[in-house]
């Protein structure tokens, strides 16, 4: 099933810089799009979750939706240390319920 | 601040036992959902429940899975004559009002079939 693809990485990256992840998917019937953080062996972490295309920002975490492209994108500006950690994306199409579909989650490394 | 809570934390059971594992939800949540994570892939839907009814399945959840709200705080996902492949980490869901637009993850159950 590769309805959401998701670069796995490993992403290193200094601290202070700008974090870029990106997914893309197949189903233009997701509607809702939701970033994750996970822990190793912890439970997914909602992040962000938007709605069809557009941005919203949270303090230092951008998610962007281009629904055109079928791409949505998690910007982390001024990256620390601890967000370490594996990011998911996932998106739902609400005529199917609420399942998920996941990505792969890409790992990030944020290098004090 | 109101979190999903699951346990056990770690089971360890033997080729076609039974497990049963428990889920608290948010208190005012609405939606319930089981997912599962083999080591190294997708988080993968097994089922969601709403109203006291599975709403929705995947392929995955046949008919060794079952779900259950026993209680008004509980949610369970009981595994029958569980097979190596069923080894992952099991989270459990939940979602509010608006639909599950916005789903809390529990910290997971770590089920090893041996």
């Amino acid at each position: 099933q590769k309805e959401v693809e998701q670069d796995p990485g490993p992403l290193s990256v200094p601290e202070g810089a700008i974090v870029s992840l990106n997914c893309t998917y197949s189903n233009s019937a997701f509607q809702y799009f939701m970033w994750y953080r996970q822990y190793s062996r912890k439970g997914p972490e909602l992040l962000m979750y938007t709605y069809s295309s557009g941005n919203k920002e949270d303090g230092r975490f951008t998610a962007q939706v281009d629904k055109s492209s079928k791409y949505i994108s998690l910007f982390i500006r001024d990256s620390q240390p601890s967000d370490s950690a594996t990011y998911l994306c996932a998106m739902s199409d609400y005529n199917t319920g609420n399942q998920f579909y996941f990505g792969t989650g890409t790992s990030l490394t944020v290098i004090p | 601040e109101p979190e999903v809570t699951q346990t056990p934390s770690h089971q360890v059971t033997q080729m076609g036992q039974e497990v049963i594992l428990r889920c608290v939800p948010i208190s005012n949540h609405l939606y319930f959902y089981w997912y599962r994570q083999i080591l190294g892939q997708k988080v993968e839907f097994l089922v969601s429940f709403y109203n006291n009814e599975i709403s929705e399945k995947s392929e995955i959840f046949d008919d060794q899975f079952s779900v259950e709200r026993p209680d008004g705080s509980n949610f369970t996902l009981k595994i029958r004559s569980t097979k190596l492949e069923d080894s992952a980490m099991y989270f459990c869901a939940s979602g509010g009002l608006a639909g599950g637009n916005e789903q809390y993850f529990g910290p997971g159950t770590r089920l090893t079939v041996t």
